[in-house]
């Protein structure tokens, strides 16, 4: 069965530290997508990023990279430079070709202090 | 593009009510998907529509049910209404569905049951 482990629950960090948020999954499928999504105060699941099985570039946006390691089954996400606006609970959730059911991390809370 | 909209935002029901929550998706998307978020559970899957029929169901009791229509609004209906079923809401649309899609997600309706 399909499964997404965030081991870190909360993370605090000061404006302009890196941090690495992980992502650890388990699947059978050897064709799956991976996702990130950051929930603010507000709410709203804000979709990042889709990677799918066969790419495992890593992909840089901004501020914002990602490391897909099919190695160890981790889709770790990197913010750089964090600002107070990162602040929000960030999800890592996992598709599987024949399973259409998305399957979502707890989350990793994260707060930026300035 | 408006984004995916859900009504109503906040409701309060007693136990043993039922209640209907709905979505707009975004323009051009057909697929739909509903999801539930409580602390102690976290982000669970409900059922997935496209073209008006559920293609995918989560694991939940039958008093949990969903429709979509043909211009893929789509509702969501709870019956019987338990304590436990106090949740958000989340309404996701994608373009089609299943697969590696990316689904953007409305604010939510906060439903508790008192």
């Amino acid at each position: 069965a399909q499964k997404v482990t965030q081991a870190q629950t909360e993370i605090s960090v000061v404006e302009k530290e890196d941090v690495t948020l992980d992502c650890v999954y388990e699947t059978r499928d050897t064709t799956y997508y991976l996702f990130w999504y950051k929930q603010p105060p507000s709410g709203e699941l804000v979709f990042l990023i889709r990677r799918n099985s066969f790419d495992e570039q890593n992909e840089i946006s901004g501020r914002y990279s990602w490391n897909f390691q099919k190695s160890t089954s981790s889709f770790n996400f990197t913010i750089t430079a964090s600002q107070v606006v990162d602040s929000a609970v960030y999800f890592c959730a996992l598709r599987e070709y024949n399973n259409n059911d998305m399957r979502f991390g707890a989350g990793t809370r994260l707060t930026v202090k300035p | 593009k408006a984004g995916v909209t859900q009504t109503p935002r906040y409701l309060i029901k007693t136990r043993g009510q039922q209640v209907t929550l709905s979505c707009s998706p975004i323009s051009g998307h057909r697929s739909v998907s509903w999801y539930q978020q409580t602390p102690g559970q976290g982000l669970q899957f409900l059922f997935e529509y496209f073209s008006e029929t559920q293609r995918n169901k989560g694991n939940f009791p039958g008093r949990f049910s969903g429709r979509q229509f043909s211009n893929s609004r789509s509702e969501m209906n709870v019956s019987t209404l338990e304590l436990g079923d106090s949740a958000l809401y989340l309404c996701a649309s994608s373009v089609e569905q299943g697969f590696g899609y990316e689904q953007y997600f409305g604010p939510g309706t906060r439903l508790t049951v008192t």
